[in-house]
């Protein structure tokens, strides 16, 4: 079964350094996002991706998060300048709406974040 | 812009009924029903698309009412195995939405 791998499972950082958390969507989904969940809250949309091009974001995704699906497989998420509060597990997600008839969205395993 | 869950958190009996709530203050695309155990991804239990429908899957169901922008989810007979925490996500322009979900707990 297809399936949206990610990688790292686990980083440990350094406040104030670069991270590029990885992710491979399933392979003919249009639609790519990255949701951030804080240990023990809710599930926070941060970007959508479509078409070579953010659709949507929030108001969390600001100037340090940047996406980019490099080579029409990966789609990455970097953060700039890590903060303590970045501390996160981090979702990637495809789908493709409209295909059967349902826009399941598929969630990788999430890449979890610490920034020390 | 995301959707108000209620209530924050149940606690069950095995076999009690539950019924979680969802609402939104804009109009719905359409509704989804996602279910996490802890330290796990979400997983998708269902998606209603349309104002007046409901769906099952085994013993939960969920509806949507358009109108009201609101969709329920209802588990009946429950079982330990649905113990999670229960996100909706409604789905606007190219982007979906959760709830801050509501923690469910079934006890034997």
């Amino acid at each position: 079964e297809p399936e949206v791998t990610q990688t790292p499972s686990h980083q440990v950082t350094q406040m104030g350094q670069e991270v590029i958390l990885r992710c491979v969507p399933i392979s003919n989904h249009l639609y790519f996002y990255w949701y951030r969940q804080i240990l023990g809250q809710k599930v926070e949309f941060l970007v959508s991706f479509y078409n070579n091009e953010i659709s949507e974001k929030s108001e969390i995704f600001d100037d340090q998060f940047s996406v980019e699906r490099p080579d029409g497989s990966n789609f990455t998420l970097k953060i700039r300048s890590t903060k303590l509060e970045d501390s996160a597990m981090y979702f990637c997600a495809s789908n493709f709406p409209g295909q059967a008839d349902t826009g399941e969205l598929f969630f990788g395993e999430g890449s979890r974040l610490t920034v020390l | 812009q995301q959707p108000v869950q209620s209530p924050q958190a149940v606690i069950l009996r095995e076999g009690e009924d539950a019924v979680i709530n969802c609402s939104s203050s804009k109009a719905l695309y359409s509704v989804h029903w996602y279910r996490q155990k802890h330290g796990e991804a979400p997983v998708f239990l269902m998606i209603l698309l349309k104002g007046g429908e409901q769906k099952g899957h085994e013993k939960i169901s969920a509806s949507f009412n358009e109108k009201k922008q609101q969709s329920s989810l209802y588990l009946t007979a429950s079982q330990l195995s649905y113990s999670g925490t229960y996100f909706c996500g409604t789905e606007g322009y190219n982007d979906m939405r959760f709830g801050a979900g509501t923690r469910l707990t079934v006890k034997p």
